[in-house]
This record gives structure tokens, sequence and C-alpha cells, in this order.
């Protein structure tokens, strides 16, 4: 089973800043990794498929990067409604697995 | 619009049964693989199991082989999942979504399972 490291555990950031998160694959997972967004109490919502692909109807200060086994999630300038958790999810290798998660906390 | 709507979660004892249904509109639910995905209280996201679009082909994770079963119906645009012998460690949101890929392209709201005596 791939294991999927995502880094940091926590971020603290204001509104307007640059956010930078980071999954880590224990194997390569080529380019097949998603990024997803959690708000509490609510659904995931897919926001990055295939490692740079952004989901319908996300906007553009999200972007994907990466292959292999490091891949980043950065959104360019932080939104009031971006703080939430960020999940990353490999579908390359059976079973498909998700990373722990990154909360993303004010400052 | 498209939609997801879970139910039948609920309180049950170790070693019983339930079965949860997802409702499925504003798309075609025939065309797409369909997933289980959990999530523990404060905890992050599971995989639990996956059914082609005819339902010829299931895929459980390990620690659900044997005990879940996930169907269809897609006259009623309807997914299941039948959970039997079920553990403290199953207690969850279970959440229904639509896969393209093997990614998770929209979700229902979750019902949410406890396994309690």
């Amino acid at each position: 089973e791939i294991v999927l490291t995502q880094s940091p555990a926590t971020l603290s950031l204001s509104p307007g800043e640059r956010a930078t998160l980071s999954c880590r694959a224990s194997q390569s997972v080529r380019s097949y990794l998603a990024w997803y967004q959690q708000k509490a109490g609510q659904a995931p919502r897919l926001l990055i498929y295939d490692a740079s692909k952004r989901a319908t109807g996300i906007p553009a200060r999200f972007s994907g990067s990466g292959s292999g086994t490091d891949f980043t999630l950065t959104i360019s300038s932080l939104e009031p409604e971006d703080f939430a958790a960020y999940y990353c999810q490999q579908r390359s290798n059976w079973p498909q697995t998700f990373g722990q998660g990154t909360k993303l906390e004010i400052k | 619009e498209v939609q997801l709507v879970e139910s039948g979660g609920g309180l049950v004892q170790p070693g019983g049964s339930l079965r949860l249904s997802c409702a499925a509109s504003g798309f075609s639910f025939s065309s797409y693989w369909m997933s289980w995905v959990r999530q523990a209280p404060g905890k992050g996201l599971q995989w639990v199991a996956n059914i082609k679009q005819d339902g010829s082909e299931k895929y459980y994770v390990g620690s659900v082989e044997g005990r879940f079963t996930v169907s269809r119906d897609n006259a009623k645009n309807s997914l299941y999942l039948q959970m039997n012998s079920l553990r403290a460690e199953d207690t969850a949101v279970y959440y229904c979504a639509n896969s393209f890929s093997g990614y998770y392209e929209t979700w229902g709201q979750g019902t949410l399972v406890t396994v309690s005596s």
C-alpha cells in the first residue's frame, strides 16, 4: 500500500499570503495524484487531479505540481474561505490511499 | 445539479448490521464507477469500496473485505453498502462519491455510522 505523507500537519497563515502544502508518496505514483479541500462539517471537494489539472469551477489561485513521489498544492493568495483541511489522494496503485491531511488555519 | 444523498446511518451494536443508501441525481449514474469513502471522527479519509458501472466488478479495502457488500441499482440511480459484523473501528461518516479515473468528483453530505454498545 502506498503511504502518502502530508506536511506540515498544520499551517498558520494570514489572508493574502501564499500557502504551500506538500504531499510525499512512499513510492512513485507518476502523476496520478489529487487534492481535496474539506471545510468543517462538509464533504470533501475535488480541487486538483492528475497532479496539476484543476477540477471544474476551481479558482485559478489553486495550483498543483509534482510527479513521482513529491507533490505540492499552492494557493497563491489566501481568501478567507480557503482555511480548511486539505488531503492528497493517489490512484496509481490499488488500494487508492489518502494522506493524513494538512489543516490550514488563520494566523 | 449533480447531487448525492446518503441515508441509513445510525447507532448499531458491535456485531450488528446496517445498510446505507445513496440516491444520485443530475448526472448519468450508470456511466460512473461509484465509491464509498469513510472518515472516522476527527480523522482522515479512507476509501472503502468501489463498484463498476454495471456492477460486474467490486473492490474493497482489506479491513472490510468479507463483511461489507457494495451494490447498485442503475434503474433507481442508487448505490448501497451492506455492512455486517460491524466493529467499533467502523464508526465513521460514510460518503458516497462518483469516480472518474480513480478520483472522487462529487460527494454526498455523508451519513454517520456509530458502532457502540
